[in-house]
């Protein structure tokens, strides 16, 4: 089955910095990968995804990319602020199998 | 429209003993997924559920099981119950096969 791993684990920086979450996958076959941010006793929300015939995607400040061919993907927020603090995942599998495997998440946090 | 709803919030069992817990997702959408939240292991998927039939399987023992009824509210049940399945219990749903997931806010399971 598909296997996701995520880095870092943890991650800090100032605010109005950007941020750099990285994933890779095992499963070639996977097609789909979505981004979750799940906030302190809050439930995991999508933030962002993205399907295997577009390398980029953006909305504001988060971007996430594709690159098939390494079977690796990536987030990207700018301009960090502190509500952006969370634990992020990556998560990853294929259209018409809703087997979606996740990353084990990062840990961000933004300082004021 | 209203979310995913799970019940109930909250849940304090003792080992040995058996547990129910209930998803009801967003209206409309059909295909219900089922993950174990632990501190150390992150999100484990457990199972997916479209049109009443279990269609993927996580590396979960048989004690975890789970049923789609067919206004497509789930259930899972863990039986003999261990002190190593206390856990926050996801549940997440979709319009179809095709990603999306909408997750709700967990069942937080202790077992003493």
């Amino acid at each position: 089955g598909e296997n996701v791993e995520q880095h870092p684990s943890t991650l800090s920086v100032q605010e109005g910095d950007s941020a750099v979450i990285k994933c890779t996958y095992s499963d070639s076959a996977s097609n789909y990968f979505p981004w979750y941010k799940q906030e302190l006793g809050k439930r995991p929300q999508l933030i962002i995804d993205i399907r295997s015939n577009v390398g980029e995607k953006k909305d504001q400040r988060i971007a996430v990319t594709l690159n098939k061919t390494a079977k690796h993907f990536s987030l990207h927020i700018t301009e960090t602020q502190p509500e952006d603090s969370a634990v992020y995942f990556c998560a990853a599998s294929r259209t018409g199998n809703n087997d979606m495997r996740f990353g084990a998440g990062t840990r961000l946090t933004v300082k004021p | 429209k209203a979310g995913v709803t799970q019940t109930p919030r909250y849940l304090i069992k003792t080992r040995g003993q058996q547990v129910t817990l209930s998803c009801s997702p967003i209206s409309g959408h059909r295909s219900v997924s089922w993950y174990q939240q632990t501190p150390g292991q992150g999100l484990q998927f457990l199972f997916e559920y479209f049109s009443e039939t279990q269609r993927n399987k996580g590396n979960f023992p048989g004690r975890f099981s789970g049923r789609q009824f067919s206004n497509s509210r789930s259930e899972m049940n863990v039986s003999t119950l261990e002190l190593g399945d206390s856990a926050l219990y996801l549940c997440a749903s979709s319009f179809s096969r095709e990603g999306g997931y909408t997750f709700g806010s967990g069942t937080r399971l202790t077992v003493v």
